[in-house]
């Protein structure tokens, strides 16, 4: 079984540039979320995909957006970088909705820096 | 609004012995879901354990267990017989279900230091 992986492991960004991270899920998951974790801080939630379809966003604006593709995969698109997106970006899948496991499981992470 | 709070910023415990990290939360919910995830330098989230709040019994997964107190709103978590791979930071989350989506709520953490 695949766990979660996620790519780049690192990246830095200029401020005002655009940037994208992806993101596999683990094999049998269909479901796929988006955490920001800010240095020292728990992670937050930016949104969820599933089934290609975002179901649901946390505090974060427009300029940050997302896609889940047929397999299950996901990209997370930030658009105007400003400083404070600097973190570790995670992304966890788990078996949503009909499946209903409520666990979510994580991939290792992409760390931003926006100088 | 849901909340995770952890008040213990930092926590050390000598190897094989055991030590309990503290977790509360709010929540206007009579069912729901809470878990611990451990975060070591390696950065990746790893699922510890889960509690289901309609179960009584506590959940135990191998040296851990939690001390689930509903109406005290309190999820602790017991290491036992600690180990030196167990050092990490250490994440207490709650499961809200909104708008169709299911979002975790995380507390700020708990870094464990085991000390050979």
């Amino acid at each position: 079984e695949t766990g979660v992986t996620q790519s780049p492991t690192h990246l830095i960004k200029t401020r005002g540039q655009q940037v994208t991270l992806r993101c596999s899920s683990q094999s049998g998951h269909n479901t796929v979320s988006w955490y920001q974790q800010a240095l020292g801080q728990g992670p937050q939630f930016i949104f969820q995909y599933y089934r290609e379809e975002e179901n649901g966003r946390g505090n974060f604006p427009p300029r940050f957006s997302g896609l889940q593709f047929p397999n299950y995969s996901s990209e997370l698109n930030v658009n105007a970088l400003e400083l404070d997106d600097s973190a570790l970006y995670l992304c966890a899948s788990s078996v949503g909705l009909a499946g209903m496991s409520y666990e979510q499981y994580f991939g290792p992470g992409t760390r931003l820096t926006v100088t | 609004a849901q909340t995770v709070t952890q008040s213990q910023p930092e926590m050390s415990v000598q190897e094989a012995e055991t030590v309990t990290l503290s977790c509360t939360y709010d929540t206007s919910e009579s069912d729901y879901y809470l878990f611990w995830y451990k975060q070591p330098p390696s950065r990746q989230m790893i699922l510890v354990i889960r509690q289901e709040a309609y179960k009584q019994q506590n959940a135990t997964e191998n040296r851990f267990s939690v001390n689930f107190q509903k109406a005290a709103k309190s999820f602790s978590l017991k290491i036992s017989d600690s180990q030196l791979g167990d050092a990490a930071m250490y994440f207490c989350a709650y499961l809200v279900e909104e708008g169709g989506s299911e979002k975790l709520v995380f507390g700020k953490g708990t870094k464990l230091t085991v000390n050979p």
